[in-house]
């Protein structure tokens, strides 16, 4: 059965700083990977989508990379903003859609 | 074990019938439940958000009058897809937030087949 994991729970960070999210899953038989954030009370924002057959990909300040392999990505956050504090979380595909239960991030100005 | 249960997995069904897709909240009472949907090859996007005992709010693109959500008590909401049409294939998926803790819990998703 898939797992999802997402290290760390928790991250507070200057303004300015950039930052790397990671994310683990144990079966590497995956359709895609997707990157979302939610906002306190409010639904998930899609971010960033890997195809299986893609090793990142790229949106702004965001940049988010697949190694299926090892079973890992990471998102990486450039120049982090007050603006981009929110839970990030991440989910592979395959039969179901599996999520982690994400990192917390805080940026203080 | 799951705190979001969804039903049914998946479903197949003819081209102009109506489909009911169910999400519950098990050990919580959950005023907000979302519902996403997802093309293949396509990111998860949110349709719509579903309030205990007031009207949905639906995502810019989302037909209200396609996609009735229905949140009547606050361990349940649907997601009826009425007239379904093979461009609604899709799979679906509701998601709850735990009002103690804020922390976001999923169901396991409906996939959708519309022959």
């Amino acid at each position: 059965k898939q797992e999802v994991t997402q290290i760390p729970a928790a991250l507070s960070v200057p303004e300015g700083e950039n930052l790397v999210l990671n994310c683990s899953f144990t079966d590497s038989a995956i359709y895609n990977l997707q990157w979302f954030r939610q906002d306190p009370g409010k639904g998930l924002t899609s971010l960033l989508l890997i195809q299986s057959s893609q090793r990142e990909q790229t949106s702004g300040r965001l940049n988010a990379s697949l190694d299926k392999s090892s079973g890992r990505s990471t998102l990486y956050i450039a120049a982090s903003q007050p603006g981009d504090s929110a839970t990030y979380l991440c989910a592979v595909h395959l039969e179901e859609l599996v999520f982690g239960k994400g990192t917390k991030l805080t940026v203080n100005p | 074990g799951a705190v979001v249960s969804q039903h049914p997995s998946w479903v197949i069904c003819k081209s102009g019938t109506s489909v009911k897709i169910e999400c519950r909240s098990l050990d919580f009472q959950a005023t907000t439940m979302f519902w996403y949907r997802q093309f293949p090859k396509q990111s998860l996007m949110l349709m719509a958000t579903s309030n205990e005992g007031s009207k949905a709010t639906y995502e810019q693109g989302v037909e209200k009058d396609k996609f009735l959500i229905n949140h009547a008590s606050l361990t349940l909401s649907t997601l009826t897809v009425t007239s379904a049409h093979p461009e609604d294939s899709s799979f679906y998926i509701c998601s709850a937030i735990r009002p103690t803790n804020e922390k976001l819990f999923f169901g396991s998703g409906t996939q959708l087949s519309v022959l």
